[in-house]
């Protein structure tokens, strides 16, 4: 069981947007705001997407978009693309005893 | 370009030892801390263990505390595992992540291809 809880699924259709949540408590999530975002496609490495709760490495298109409140973080794409399927994962800082931890994922399909 | 290139992947009996290497390349390696990711085919990430940049701060998962040991050699622009007492639910790929700060503290910007230890008889 990952330490942080993501939905196992989400869709949308070209154009929509889509949101997926991670959820923490305040020993992780919560308590820092150092949640980040990573995308992989099968057989690849993962990619950050998103640091620091809401912002984007440079050469992320500006579709990508985080933010947070409370012990809950949300990745949000907008106009999804067919290249935006694929699976993504949350991690939060988890202070110096467990330091970072990872949600279950969540497997993106566009539609 | 960040490069990091992971290598000692491959099968290892219960019990044994192995020992993965990260070479690392394109960027001050001694700026930043570096950390190792494994990834159980098909399944989650889980963080394995991170290292600062001078080696003045280590942290490892529980699971695998007192078995893995990370090391790094800034001369070598290299990262380390030891791994020892292996079983078989330390199967996985196993990648080498750039941290985006010089502590365990903050994102894995960059990442490996990833190596694969399977660990069975």
């Amino acid at each position: 069981q990952s330490a942080l809880t993501q939905p196992p699924s989400a869709s949308g259709s070209p154009g929509q947007s889509v949101t997926i949540s991670c959820t923490g408590t305040s020993s992780d999530v919560g308590g820092y705001n150092y949640v980040s975002w990573y995308q992989q496609h099968p057989g690849k490495a993962p990619k950050l997407m998103i640091y620091e709760v809401n912002k984007r490495p440079s050469g992320v298109p500006d579709r990508f978009s985080g933010s947070k409140s409370g012990n809950t973080a949300s990745l949000t794409v907008s106009g999804l693309q067919a290249e935006d399927e694929a699976d993504y994962y949350c991690s939060s800082y988890a202070g110096s005893k467990k330091s970072f931890v990872f949600g279950g994922g969540t497997k993106l399909t566009v539609l | 370009e960040v490069q990091l290139v992971e290598s000692g992947g491959g099968l290892v009996q219960p019990g044994r030892s192995r020992r993965l290497s990260c070479a690392a390349s394109g960027f001050t390696f001694d700026d930043y801390a570096m950390h190792w990711v494994r990834q159980v085919p098909g399944k989650g990430l889980e963080w394995v263990s991170g290292i600062s940049w001078n080696s003045g701060s280590i942290d490892y998962a529980d699971s695998v505390k007192g078995r893995f040991t990370i090391s790094r050699d800034n001369a070598k622009n290299s990262l380390y595992l030891q791994m020892n007492s292996l079983r078989a639910e330390d199967t996985a790929f196993y990648y080498c992540a750039k941290d985006k700060d010089y502590d365990i503290l903050n994102t894995f910007d960059y990442w490996g291809q990833g190596t694969l230890v399977t660990v069975s008889s």
